[in-house]
């Protein structure tokens, strides 16, 4: 059973530029969620989308946004990219169904290094 | 309130000896999981093992034990016969299942270094 996919997996951006980073959840999870892991924060919400609808959202400014298709699949967007947007962004996949550890638990895919020069 | 809290920034234990990683945890929901994961240095959150509240035994998962002391709210984290393959950071986790939402929350993080 394939795992979590993100692509791409290092990109380097300029300020002020956009950049899209795609999530391939495993196959019958339809929850995705995406964190931002830095040095200096740590390991930060950004925003959980289940069956196409956002679910929950960190406390992000409107720069970061997301999207999930019929499939699943989730992309997140950062515009107007900024210097201390570089970080590793990691997308979960979950089944989110009932108790117990198969549907609570999320599985992170090897998460895309972003470098904003 | 830190909804996970772990106190140890940094772990160095010898090989083939076991090590604890601690963990506390603040919720009021009565449904709840606990998670333990860990991240090597290539970036990849690798889950470990998972315990619920409402779980009467301690979980296990190979070399992998989670310490679940529920009055305490505290779930450690016990590797036994450490390999140097261990070496990585541990993340500490919680989803409250409860009505209250299905955001997970994670604690700072805790370095292992395994010294042969």
């Amino acid at each position: 059973k394939a795992g979590v996919t993100q692509t791409p997996r290092y990109l380097i951006k300029t300020r002020g530029q956009q950049v899209t980073l795609s999530c391939s959840p495993i196959s019958g999870h339809r929850s995705v969620s995406w964190y931002q892991q830095t040095p200096g924060q740590g390991l930060q919400f950004l925003f959980e989308y289940f069956s196409e609808t956002q679910r929950n959202k960190g406390n992000f400014p409107g720069r970061f946004s997301g999207r999930q298709f019929s499939n699943s699949r989730s992309e997140m967007n950062v515009s107007t990219l900024e210097l201390g947007d570089s970080a590793l962004y990691l997308c979960a996949s979950s089944l989110w169904a009932g108790t117990g550890q198969s549907g609570n638990t999320i599985y992170f895919g090897e998460g895309s290094w972003l470098t904003v020069v | 309130a830190q909804k996970i809290t772990q106190t140890q920034p940094g772990m160095f234990v010898q090989e083939k000896e076991a090590v604890t990683l601690d963990c506390t945890y603040d919720t009021s929901d009565p449904s709840y999981g606990l998670f333990w994961y860990k991240q090597p240095s290539s970036g990849e959150m690798i889950f470990l093992i998972y315990q619920g509240s409402y779980d009467q035994q301690n979980a296990t998962e190979g070399r992998y034990s989670l310490n679940f002391q529920k009055a305490r709210k505290s779930a450690n984290l016990v590797i036994s016969a450490s390999q140097l393959g261990d070496s990585a950071m541990y993340f500490c986790a919680m989803r409250e299942i409860g009505l209250t939402g299905n955001q997970f929350y994670f604690g700072t993080g805790t370095s292992l270094t395994v010294i042969p």
